[in-house]
C-alpha cells in the first residue's frame, strides 16, 4: 500500500500570499494524485485530479503540479475562503485507495 | 451535476452493526463511468477510504475493514449500502459517500453531506 505524506501540518498564510503544500508517496504514483479542500462542517471538495487538472468551477489561483512521488498544491493569493485543510489522494494502486494527512491552512 | 445524500442512524451500540444507505440523484447509479464508495473521517482525523462498489455489484474494500464489512447497490432505487458488523468506539466517524470516477483516474469527485455515526453503549 502506497503511503501519502502531507506536509507541513499546518502552514500560516496572510491573506493575498501564495502557499505551497507538499505531498510525498512511499513509491511511485506517476501523475494519479488528487487534493481536496474540506472546510469545518463540510464534505471534502475536488480541486485538482491527474496532478495537475482543475476540476470544474476551481479557480486559477489552485495549481498543482509534480509527478511520481513529489506533488505541490500551490495556492496564489489567498483568499478568505481558502482557508480549510487540503488533502492529497493517489490513485495509481486503486484498490485500495489512500489519503495524505492533510495541511490545514490557517491565518497568519 | 450528482448529488448523494447519506441516511441511517447516528447511534450504534458496541458489537452491533452500523448500516448506512446513499442516495443518488442527478444520475443514474447504472452509470459506466462511476464507482460508488463510502469514505469516512473520525473526529478531529483524516479521511479514509472504506470501499467502492461498481453498479454491476462488484465490490473493492479496504483490506483493513474487509472481514466486517459490506457494500451493496439498489439498482432500482438508486441506492447504494453500506454495512459494518461488530463495531467499537474506533468506528466512531463521520461517513460520506461519493461518486468515484471510473476512468481517467479513481479520484472522488461529488460527495454526500456526510453523517455523523456514533458508536456508544
Amino acid at each position: 500500500e502506497t503511503v501519502m505524506t502531507q506536509s507541513p501540518g499546518t502552514l500560516s498564510v496572510s491573506p493575498g500570499e501564495e502557499a505551497t503544500l507538499s505531498c510525498r508517496a512511499s513509491q511511485s504514483v506517476g501523475t494519479n494524485l488528487a487534493w481536496y479542500q474540506q472546510k469545518p462542517g463540510q464534505a471534502p471538495r475536488l480541486l485538482i485530479y491527474g496532478a495537475s487538472t482543475r476540476a470544474t468551477g476551481i479557480p486559477a489561483r489552485f495549481s498543482g503540479s509534480g509527478s511520481g512521488t513529489e506533488f505541490t498544491l500551490t495556492i496564489s493569493s489567498l483568499q478568505s475562503e481558502d482557508f480549510a485543510v487540503y488533502y492529497c489522494q493517489e490513485f495509481n494502486s486503486w484498490p485500495p485507495l489512500t489519503f495524505g494527512g492533510g495541511t490545514k491552512v490557517e491565518i497568519k | 451535476q450528482l448529488q448523494l445524500q447519506e441516511s441511517g442512524p447516528g447511534l450504534v451500540k458496541p458489537s452491533e452493526t452500523l448500516s448506512l444507505t446513499c442516495t443518488v440523484s442527478g444520475g443514474s447509479i447504472r452509470s459506466n463511468d462511476y464507482y460508488w464508495a463510502w469514505v469516512r473521517q473520525p473526529p478531529g482525523k483524516g479521511l479514509e477510504w472504506i470501499g467502492s462498489v461498481y453498479y454491476s455489484g462488484s465490490t473493492y474494500y479496504n483490506t483493513s475493514l474487509k472481514s466486517r464489512l459490506t457494500i451493496s447497490v439498489d439498482r432500482s432505487n438508486n441506492q447504494f449500502s453500506l454495512s459494518l458488523n461488530s463495531v467499537t468506539a474506533t468506528d466512531t466517524a463521520v461517513y460520506y459517500c461519493a461518486s468515484q470516477r471510473r476512468s481517467g483516474g479513481y479520484y472522488f469527485d461529488s460527495w454526500g453531506q456526510g453523517t455523523l455515526v456514533s458508536v456508544s453503549s
